[in-house]
């Protein structure tokens, strides 16, 4: 059964500062690897999926990486800004499950002027 | 392209009640998941339908339901509520659920239970 772990529970860091968000897998039998963003109180947007066969994906000041081997997750983000400040969940989907996600519990992030 | 709305966003019910609530996903979007959302639980998989039928479920009891529709809008019904099923209620749609497609996800319904 899949279970998905992130770590730690909260943050805080100052603007401008680089920071990596963690998130780790039971199953290494997974099919991809989604990072998400949560504002309070509303709806998730996605941020990257990493497909298994890949290594890392990049977007703007994000950049997400995958190791299947150690069963984990890394979620890289760039000289931090106020707007970055939001709960960060990473969730697995695995083979033959269709889109069925298992998610993290997050990590929120706060980010201080 | 409208995203993937979700009425009503906000819901009080009592003990005991029924509740219906609803999902249209982004145009062209066959497959709707639904989750539920709680502190201490985090998101959970309630279920899935894809052309109208359900093809995926999560470990939910009876009482939590629902149904896709031809035009691929879904409804989920949770009846006898619990004060446990206090929650925010997500929906998801993507073209046609496939391991591989990202999953767009609406505002959520805030069910309270009183």
């Amino acid at each position: 059964k899949q279970e998905v772990t992130q770590i730690p529970a909260a943050l805080s860091v100052p603007e401008g500062e680089n920071l990596v968000l963690n998130c780790s897998f039971t199953d290494s039998a997974i099919y991809n690897l989604q990072w998400f963003r949560q504002d309070p109180g509303k709806g998730l947007t996605s941020l990257l999926l990493i497909q298994s066969s890949q290594r890392e994906q990049t977007s703007g000041r994000l950049n997400a990486s995958l190791d299947k081997s150690s069963g984990r997750s890394t979620l890289y983000i760039a000289a931090s800004q106020p707007g970055d400040s939001a709960t960060y969940l990473c969730a697995a989907t695995n083979y033959n499950q269709g889109g069925k996600l298992i998610f993290g519990q997050g990590t929120e992030l706060s980010v201080k002027p | 392209k409208a995203g993937v709305t979700q009425t009503p966003r906000y819901l009080i019910k009592t003990r005991g009640q029924q509740v219906t609530l609803s999902c249209s996903p982004i145009s062209g979007h066959r497959s709707v998941s639904w989750y539920q959302q709680t502190p201490g639980q985090g998101l959970q998989f309630l279920f899935e339908y894809f052309s109208e039928t359900q093809r995926n479920k999560g470990n939910f009891p009876g009482r939590f339901s629902g149904r896709q529709f031809s035009n691929s809008r879904s409804e989920m019904n949770v009846s006898t509520l619990e004060l446990g099923d206090s929650a925010l209620y997500l929906c998801a749609s993507s073209l046609t659920g496939e391991e591989q497609e990202t999953q767009y996800f609406g505002p959520g319904t805030r069910l309270l239970v009183l």
